[in-house]
């Protein structure tokens, strides 16, 4: 299986900050990396997927970058609403691995 | 808009058989691959495996003994069972759409709100 880390596995920051996030996969996956959002007590909601490109309706200060092996999660001022957790996702193959999550404290 | 429902039992005594439905609106299953994903509590996201009518199941190898994934066109809903379940299979179980980007690579674009499944006597 191809394994997924994040780094960090949790952060605080303060709302107007810039923060990164950083994934890292075992081998080589081209640009097939995802990333989602999750509050407590809700589903994962898709924010970035081909490494890159943005979902419909997420706002602008989302933005992900990377290819190969290592992939970033940028969000370029905090807002209140963006504290959760965030986790990266491979599709490049079966079976899909999720990164640890990184928790993003206020 | 699509919409995914998942239904439960609750509970489960260990070594039964899970079993888990999610009923899809808005859109026909009959289109796309959908999968299963848990989490168990206070950890990350798993994915277990995933459908598409016409092309049959993958599964995450990991499970893959213990799983079964089908779909009823004509209901419009996805099934899960789990066979053998222990308490390492308490965890929260989400149905998706796999939406495909191009010839490789998916993202899960829709989810269900989630089932919470305990595995206890």
């Amino acid at each position: 299986d191809i394994q997924m880390t994040q780094s960090p596995s949790s952060l605080s920051a303060s709302v107007g900050d810039r923060v990164t996030i950083t994934c890292r996969a075992s081998q080589s996956i081209s640009t097939y990396l995802n990333w989602y959002q999750q509050k407590p007590g809700t589903a994962p909601k898709l924010l970035i997927y081909g490494a890159s490109t943005l979902q419909s309706g997420v706002p602008l200060r989302f933005s992900g970058s990377g290819s190969g092996t290592e992939f970033t999660l940028t969000i370029s001022s905090l807002q209140p609403e963006d504290f959760a957790t965030f986790y990266c996702q491979q599709s490049f193959i079966t079976p899909y691995i999720f990164g640890q999550g990184t928790n993003l404290e206020i | 808009q699509v919409q995914l429902q998942e239904s439960a039992p609750g509970l489960v005594k260990p070594s039964e058989t899970l079993s888990l439905t999610c009923s899809v609106s808005g859109g026909s299953i009959s289109r796309y691959y959908w999968s299963w994903i848990r989490q168990a509590p206070g950890k990350g996201l798993e994915w277990i495996g995933s459908f598409y009518h016409s092309e049959g199941t993958k599964f995450n190898p990991s499970l893959r003994r213990r799983v079964s994934i089908s779909v009823d066109t004509a209901r419009n809903q996805l099934s899960l069972k789990l066979r053998s379940v222990t308490a390492a299979d308490t965890a929260v179980y989400y149905c998706a759409r796999e939406n495909p980007i191009s010839v490789a690579g998916i993202y899960f674009d829709y989810w269900g709100q989630g089932a919470r499944v305990t595995v206890s006597s």
